[in-house]
């Protein structure tokens, strides 16, 4: 069965400074990866998304994720962070084409930014 | 706005009870997913409805239901009410049924307190 980890429960940054939010996933083949972004009172927002092809994914807001087999990771970075960003980020995995009804999300990723 | 609208956005309610939670699509989206959100279960995914049918089933418990209508709007039931089922459920649509490449949009939730 598939599963992802996010280590870090809850990650501080100061605004301007650069983000890296680790995620490990479980799977026998190259799964499709997700990250999504949870503003406090709002529903998840798709960040960026990997299925095959260049491992570099540019996805909105500036962000971007590296697909490391080698390394089962699929963490997602930002090269400067704003006080927007503060957020809970989830990470997710499913099995190629498998669509959305078999995706396991992560248990989340706070980001709290500070001036 | 990503075009999914829920209601209602917050419902309290009493153990026992049953509840029916709203979802409409955005225009043009066939699929219509259900998720819970809970601290101790994290994210989860409920059931998925494909243009009227039924297309998966998650960790959806017997006393919860749901129907997608000829409009494409989409019903959750929860019925027989426990302290456990409060949570924020979320509602999301896509295009397409079993895809996984095109973007789910998710809606702003719908908060359930069971007292």
């Amino acid at each position: 069965a598939q599963s992802v980890t996010q280590p870090d429960i809850h990650i501080t940054v100061s605004e301007g400074a650069s983000l890296e939010l680790r995620c490990n996933y479980s799977y026998g083949a190259t799964p499709y990866l997700f990250w999504y972004v949870q503003s406090p009172g709002q529903g998840l927002q798709l960040l960026l998304k990997y299925f095959s092809g260049d491992t570099l994914v540019q996805g909105i807001k500036g962000f971007e994720a590296e697909f490391k087999r080698s390394q089962s990771s699929f963490n997602l970075r930002k090269p400067s962070v704003h006080w927007s960003d503060a957020a809970e980020y989830f990470c997710a995995v499913a099995p190629p084409s498998g669509g959305y009804q078999k995706v396991t999300f992560g248990t989340g990723t706070k980001l709290q930014v500070i001036p | 706005d990503s075009g999914v609208t829920q209601t209602p956005k917050h419902l309290i309610t009493a153990t026992g009870q049953r509840v029916t939670l709203r979802c409409s699509p955005r225009s043009g989206d066939l699929s219509v997913y259900w998720y819970q959100q809970s601290l101790d279960q994290g994210l989860q995914f409920l059931i998925q409805y494909y243009n009227g049918e039924e297309r998966a089933k998650g960790n959806i418990l017997e006393r919860f239901s749901a129907q997608q209508f000829p409009d494409l709007h989409s019903e959750l039931n929860l019925s027989s009410l426990e302290l456990g089922d409060s949570a924020l459920y979320f509602c999301a649509s896509s295009t397409s049924g079993s895809s996984g490449t095109d973007t789910q949009y998710f809606g702003p939730g719908t908060r359930l307190t069971v007292l």
